[in-house]
């Protein structure tokens, strides 16, 4: 059972560049999350989906976009990359129920330069 | 955004040793999670707290609900190398979305 899936693990970016980090789950988890984790901090939500077709801001979505066509996918978007996007970007997902524990991927490691 | 702060920050302790954190919140929450992160990996479910006053043990982990409901604690028994990694207290009130705490780096020496 892979769980929740990100790609890539690691990627360099130009200042204006974009890219979409993927995630995927194997779960028919209807609860997907993108949360950023910069050095020594901890996880801040960026945007969140309660279902296909739904999707929702979090503490700090500005200068990214998501989408939810599927259960399983849930790709984050960067439109124009800036310095202040390099982070650690961890996927999650969760199933429906008031309460119930998020899994995690591992994560894309993402620079801006 | 909802505030969750973690001590301490970092622990440096001997193997054998037991470990005590906590985290506290400015609000109420229903849900409270402990997470383990290794390097190079994402956060990994410890424990999952959902009533106050709550006592709940996963091996040598116990973590608690506090009464107040704005704060939890977790304790390490018995410390190992293994369970060098940074924890994370995360907190909910609607049960879908949580806030996480500043975490707290674990270093155990052998």
């Amino acid at each position: 059972n892979a769980g929740v899936t990100q790609t890539p693990k690691f990627r360099i970016l130009k200042i204006g560049q974009s890219m979409t980090l993927q995630c995927t789950q194997d779960m028919n988890h209807n609860y997907m999350y993108w949360y950023r984790q910069d050095p020594g901090m901890g996880l801040k939500l960026i945007y969140y989906s309660v279902g296909a077709g739904i999707t929702d801001k979090g503490e700090v979505p500005n200068g990214y976009n998501v989408s939810r066509s599927t259960t399983e996918d849930f790709p984050l978007r960067l439109e124009l990359a800036a310095p202040s996007q390099t982070s650690v970007y961890f996927c999650a997902s969760k199933s429906t129920g008031v309460g119930q524990p998020q899994h995690f991927g591992d994560g894309t490691r993402l620079s801006i330069l | 955004g909802q505030q969750l702060n973690q001590s301490p920050q970092s622990m440096f302790i001997q193997e054998g040793e037991d470990v005590s954190m906590n985290c506290t919140s400015s609000s109420i929450f229903n849900t409270w999670l402990w997470y383990k992160q290794d390097p190079g990996e994402g956060p990994v479910l410890l424990i999952a707290l959902y009533k106050a006053g709550e006592l709940t043990s996963n091996g040598r982990l116990t973590a608690q609900f506090g009464i107040t409901r704005k704060d939890s604690f977790l304790n390490i028994s018995a410390s190992i190398p293994s369970d060098v990694g940074i924890y994370f207290c995360a907190g909910s009130n609607t049960g879908n979305q949580f806030y996480f705490g500043t975490g707290t780096s674990l270093t155990v020496i052998p």
